[in-house]
């Protein structure tokens, strides 16, 4: 199975920062990593597709770059309710694998 | 608004058997892939099976093959997974989740029902 691994496993930062969260394959994945939020008691929410498409209805402060094994989430001035764990999730194959998650809490 | 409902969760004892439902809404149902995945409470997310649109292919990760079983009913809007032979490492929230156009990619989750394995 592939792994990903993402880094930093925990953040905090600021409202109106820039937060960037980068996200490891163990082999070539191409472009097919997914990024989700998930909070507290709630079910994941798909913010990024194929490394760089913005799912509908999310706020465009989220992007994604990256091909190959290695891929970021960028989310430009951070705003209060971005806090929660984000995953990144690779579907370049069967079994698609999950990141351990990276949890980002806000100053 | 696409919706999904997950029910059936519960606590069972190890090798103890249970059938969960999600129940499918604001879509047309029979044209998408269905996924389940699993989350042990405080810990990441684990893909467990998924299903094609007319319920013809079917895969698991290793871990359950041979003791879960996906399924679908088309005329109900409804995907199932009868859960055999259950571990106490089975325990997670799992989830129903929609594949945006067989890419794998989840773009709707259920809200989660809670399955414990526990003697």
């Amino acid at each position: 199975d592939i792994q990903m691994t993402q880094s930093p496993s925990s953040l905090s930062a600021s409202v109106g920062d820039r937060v960037d969260i980068t996200c490891r394959a163990s082999q070539s994945i191409s472009r097919s990593l997914n990024w989700y939020q998930q909070k507290p008691g709630k079910a994941p929410k798909l913010l990024i597709y194929a490394a760089s498409s913005l799912q509908s209805g999310v706020p465009s402060r989220f992007s994604g770059s990256g091909s190959g094994t290695e891929f970021t989430l960028t989310i430009t001035s951070l705003q209060p309710e971005d806090f929660g764990i984000y995953y990144c999730q690779h579907t370049y194959m069967t079994p698609s694998t999950f990141g351990q998650g990276t949890k980002l809490e806000i100053k | 608004e696409v919706e999904l409902v997950e029910s059936g969760g519960g606590l069972v004892q190890p090798g103890g058997s249970l059938r969960l439902s999600c129940a499918a809404s604001g879509f047309t149902f029979s044209r998408y892939w269905m996924h389940w995945v699993r989350q042990v409470p405080g810990k990441g997310l684990v893909w467990v099976s998924r299903i094609n649109d007319d319920g013809s292919s079917t895969r698991y990760a290793d871990s359950v093959k041979g003791r879960f079983s996906i399924s679908r009913d088309n005329a109900k809007n409804t995907v199932y997974m009868e859960m055999n032979r259950l571990r106490v490492e089975d325990t997670a929230v799992y989830y129903c989740v929609r594949d945006m156009d067989t890419s794998l990619v989840g773009d709707s989750w259920g809200q989660g029902t809670l399955v414990t394995v526990s003697s």
